[in-house]
């Protein structure tokens, strides 16, 4: 079964500092990875996709990386903005299956 | 498009109850499914779709039940609540298989059970 796991659960910033948030997986066989935001009471909104033959992928201010080999992806967010504050989620997509399997998250408080 | 929509938003039940989740997308996507939310213990997949009359299980589908009669909608029916069933559900839905494609979610219903 596959296990995702996300530390830490909770980090705060101050304004304007780079952050890096970190996911783990224990089955290497994975076709994609998929890193989420949430905010409270809302819904998942997609930040950014990497496949699995992908080394990493940028969006703006987001930069995700993945190491299928080690099991591991990050999430890298410069110059954090107070509007950056929500919990962040990740999610792998095991080979031949749509089906996610999620992380906890890790709720980011960036500080004015 | 509307994207991913959700209904009810909240839902309070008395336990023994039966209710229905509904979920419809307009973004004509095979891949269809549904997520429960609980603190601590991150979103697990309840019930999935692969297309129109296609359903099968996920990870936590005991006391739910799912159909999905055309593209567009795929509901969520409760047949007996329980306590336990107490979450916050969301529905998602993709383009199927080869992709890689981005996962749509929908807003979410909270549901209580009392």
């Amino acid at each position: 079964k596959q296990e995702v796991t996300q530390i830490p659960a909770a980090l705060s910033v101050p304004e304007g500092e780079n952050l890096v948030l970190n996911c783990s997986f224990t089955d290497s066989a994975i076709y994609n990875l998929q890193w989420f935001r949430q905010d409270p009471g809302k819904g998942l909104t997609s930040l950014l996709l990497i496949q699995s033959s992908q080394r990493e992928q940028t969006s703006g201010r987001l930069n995700a990386s993945l190491d299928k080999s080690s099991g591991r992806s990050t999430l890298y967010i410069a110059a954090s903005q107070p509007g950056d504050s929500a919990t962040y989620l990740c999610a792998v997509m095991k080979t031949g299956a749509n089906n996610l399997f999620f992380g906890t998250g890790t709720r980011l408080t960036v500080i004015p | 498009n509307a994207g991913v929509t959700q209904t009810p938003k909240f839902q309070v039940l008395k336990t023994g109850q039966s209710m229905t989740l509904q979920c419809a997308q307009d973004m004509n996507h095979e891949y269809m499914s549904w997520y429960r939310q609980d603190p601590g213990m991150g979103l697990r997949l309840i019930h999935y779709s692969v297309g129109a009359g296609i359903t099968d299980q996920g990870e936590v589908p005991n006391g739910y039940n799912v159909s999905r009669s055309t593209t567009e909608d795929f509901p969520l029916r409760l047949l007996s609540a329980a306590p336990s069933q107490t979450s916050v559900y969301f529905c998602a839905s993709s383009y199927s298989l080869p992709g890689p494609y981005e996962q749509y979610f929908g807003p979410g219903t909270r549901l209580t059970v009392t």
